[in-house]
């Protein structure tokens, strides 16, 4: 079946270091699948960070980025240095384009920004 | 505003009971969905609703039944409670590829 894996938390890193939190994914029953990163602040729901539906193309928000890599099947998301405000919990997830809107999530990640 | 909204925050129900999740959407997205998430988890897909109509349902228990009295309305009623059905419970809609999803509603079966 589908499935997603991403870095077990939790990940914590200094305020101004770089991050990176891997997600491969394995999409047996989709032939091209939509990848998205959510994240979910303190107190709040799922809110989307970012998201790719072409191969080989890279999304970006909020500093954040992340490519979408189908040799690897992997979807890591990146950010150049980071703030105490990215303290939360990051979900990959892959959905499939075809009308099939069923999301296959990772299990999230805890990010923890210290001063 | 919140345009996903989801009620109540927090639900705390004994073994046995029947409750219902509200969500309401003001997105104006013609499809909306459940999800799961327990303990430790990943959230997990449970209904898929497009014009008021089941279109996937991935949970083998007949305890879960949505309900669409409105285009922008999903809710999901849970009877015959367990201990193992505590989770939190996120609706979400869409229009296009691209799911939103509300706060979610924390359940807590005792």
């Amino acid at each position: 079946g589908d499935s997603v894996t991403q870095t077990e938390g939790p990940v914590t890193v200094s305020e101004s270091e770089s991050l990176i939190i891997n997600c491969t994914y394995s999409a047996t029953s989709i032939a091209y699948p939509n990848l998205f990163w959510y994240v979910r602040y303190p107190g709040e729901g799922l809110q989307l960070l970012l998201k790719v539906i072409t191969a080989g193309q890279k999304g970006s928000s909020r500093g954040f980025e992340a490519t979408y890599n189908k040799e690897t099947t992997s979807f890591h998301l990146q950010k150049a240095s980071v703030q105490e405000s990215d303290s939360a919990v990051y979900y990959c997830a892959l959905g499939d384009n075809t009308g099939n809107y069923k999301y296959v999530f990772g299990a999230g990640t805890r990010l923890k920004v210290i001063a | 505003d919140p345009k996903i909204i989801q009620k109540p925050k927090y639900l705390v129900a004994v073994t046995g009971s029947e409750k219902i999740l509200i969500c309401e959407q003001y997105l104006g997205h013609n499809a909306m969905y459940w999800y799961r998430q327990s303990a430790k988890k990943p959230l997990e897909f449970m209904f898929s609703y497009s014009y008021q109509k089941l279109m996937d349902n991935q949970t083998a228990s007949s305890r879960f039944q949505p309900q669409s009295s409105k285009k922008n309305h999903l809710d999901l009623q849970i009877t015959a409670l367990k201990p193992d059905d505590s989770a939190t419970y996120f609706c979400a809609s869409s229009q296009q590829d691209t799911q939103y999803f509300g706060p979610g509603t924390r359940l807590l079966v005792l």
